[in-house]
């Protein structure tokens, strides 16, 4: 089973900043945080993954905790094709592969 | 910038047949895995493939199921005698070695249609 909680859906309006929240309140020490998107009828595209410290890249910015417990996925200025549904996973590096919960259903509204 | 591709985008099979997904993962990775997402579930973990050799596979990969990378490009699943609950999307994806914290990349899947 999947080791994060996402609220199942999320609305945001276009331009503005769109923060999905993620809980991963059992998160072990040697876990990373990833976050990947699924837009309709397409595979899973990854966004971003950080450990512990605040990471950015040009989709959005990752946010973690001091505790670790959550973490907040941003994009910055959300546009109607970031319509999608957004799953934040985490993962050793000794468990290869990705458990995918049913992850937050994003609308973003014009 | 380099993706994974798959094909065909849809395939559709009689149940019984036999059928092989196609898979081209980008070119400098070395770990690939099959993922299936069944119409409105979530995507599932097939098999994990490194070094010509599955590295690790789900309940769901039984003797149905197998996976070749038959040359230094094409990474398939075979599927040799299809049923209708195999009906699903079909996703592929790769990564990088070394580090193991690099993200899979993922394909935008085959449909498959068993009828």
């Amino acid at each position: 089973d999947a080791k994060t909680t996402q609220p199942p859906s999320m609305d945001c309006a276009e331009g503005r900043a769109a923060n999905l929240p993620c809980n991963h309140s059992t998160i072990s020490g040697n876990e990373y945080v990833y976050w990947y998107r699924q837009i309709h009828s397409q595979g899973p595209q990854y966004i971003i993954h950080g450990l512990k410290n605040n990471e950015t890249n040009e989709m959005a910015s990752l946010i973690i905790t001091e505790d670790r417990k959550s973490s907040t996925l941003i994009l910055p200025h959300a546009t109607l094709r970031d319509t999608a549904v957004y799953y934040c996973i985490v993962r050793t590096n000794r468990d290869d592969k990705i458990i995918f919960g049913k992850g937050t259903r994003l609308h973003i509204l014009p | 910038e380099p993706e994974v591709t798959q094909t065909p985008s849809h395939q559709v099979t009689q149940m019984g047949q036999e059928v092989i997904l196609r898979c081209v993962p980008i070119s400098n990775h070395l770990y690939f895995y099959w993922y299936r997402q069944i119409l409105g579930q979530k995507v599932e973990f097939l098999v994990s493939f490194y070094n010509n050799e599955i590295s690790e596979k789900s309940e769901i990969f039984d003797d149905q199921f197998s996976v070749e990378r038959p040359d230094g490009s094409n990474f398939t699943l075979k599927i040799r005698s299809t049923k209708l609950e195999d009906s699903a999307m079909y996703f592929c994806a790769s990564r990088e070695g070394g580090d193991s914290n690099q993200p899979q990349h993922f394909g935008d899947g085959t449909r498959l249609s068993i009828l």
